[in-house]
């Protein structure tokens, strides 16, 4: 079956640097594209960026540009994202999603990111 | 960005009742509109994408309509299992955004 299992919780201080990793399994690695969004406490979903299916090419949200890095280990079907230069407000939960038809089919289960001090 | 406008936020409803929950964006995103629904503490799961197909394993209860701005997602009957926060998600020109999602609660 379809599954995208994500690494676990983290606690960062502000400043720092996160690395929240994506496994996908039982499709075809290559034929679709990964996604990153995140939900703060209480408040709608963000989309952040992609790991477009094929070359991997990756485009990114105005909102994360320069701040945001999505790459991906097509050998091994792992997407990667990394957040630099935390701040409270990146506390959220972040989730890796299945891109398909405009929207998200798949997604992991969410990885916790604390940024406290 | 186009910016996605959910009504109600909040809406009380029985088991066998039938609701709708409205999405409007602030331009046209044709029919590039897709709703979610979200548990505590879960991913989001999808059910309706392209404004009106319904996912595989969605219950048929659950439809979608709409063009250009104004949209809908209904539920026929309600069931236990359906009560939960719903968001509507639009897709144009290589962005993505949600609407502040609608709370279905049990009356």
């Amino acid at each position: 079956q379809i599954q995208l299992v994500q690494s676990g919780a983290e606690v960062k201080k502000p400043g720092a640097s996160v690395k929240v990793s994506c496994k996908a399994s039982g499709y075809r690695f290559m034929n679709y594209a990964i996604h990153w969004l995140r939900q703060a406490p209480g408040q709608r979903l963000e989309w952040m960026g992609w790991s477009l299916h094929g070359n991997g090419d990756t485009k990114y949200s105005q909102e994360f540009q320069g701040r945001v890095t999505i790459n991906r280990d097509t050998s091994a079907s792992i997407v990667y994202l990394e957040v630099s230069s935390l701040r409270s407000e990146d506390q959220a939960v972040y989730y890796c999603a299945r891109g398909f038809e405009g929207t998200f089919d798949f997604w992991g289960q969410g990885t916790m990111v604390t940024v406290s001090s | 960005d186009i910016q996605m406008t959910q009504s109600p936020s909040t809406l009380s409803a029985s088991v066998g009742d039938r609701v709708t929950i409205t999405c409007r964006a602030s331009q046209s995103i044709r029919t590039w509109l897709a709703w979610h629904q979200q548990k505590p503490g879960k991913a989001p799961k999808l059910l309706i994408y392209k404004t009106s197909s319904l996912q595989s394993g969605v219950p048929s209860r659950f439809s979608g309509s709409g063009s250009g701005t104004e949209f809908t997602l209904t539920i026929s009957s309600l069931q236990p299992d359906d009560f939960a926060t719903y968001y509507c998600q639009q897709y144009s020109s290589y962005s993505y955004t949600f609407g502040q999602g609608t709370n279905l609660e049990i009356k």
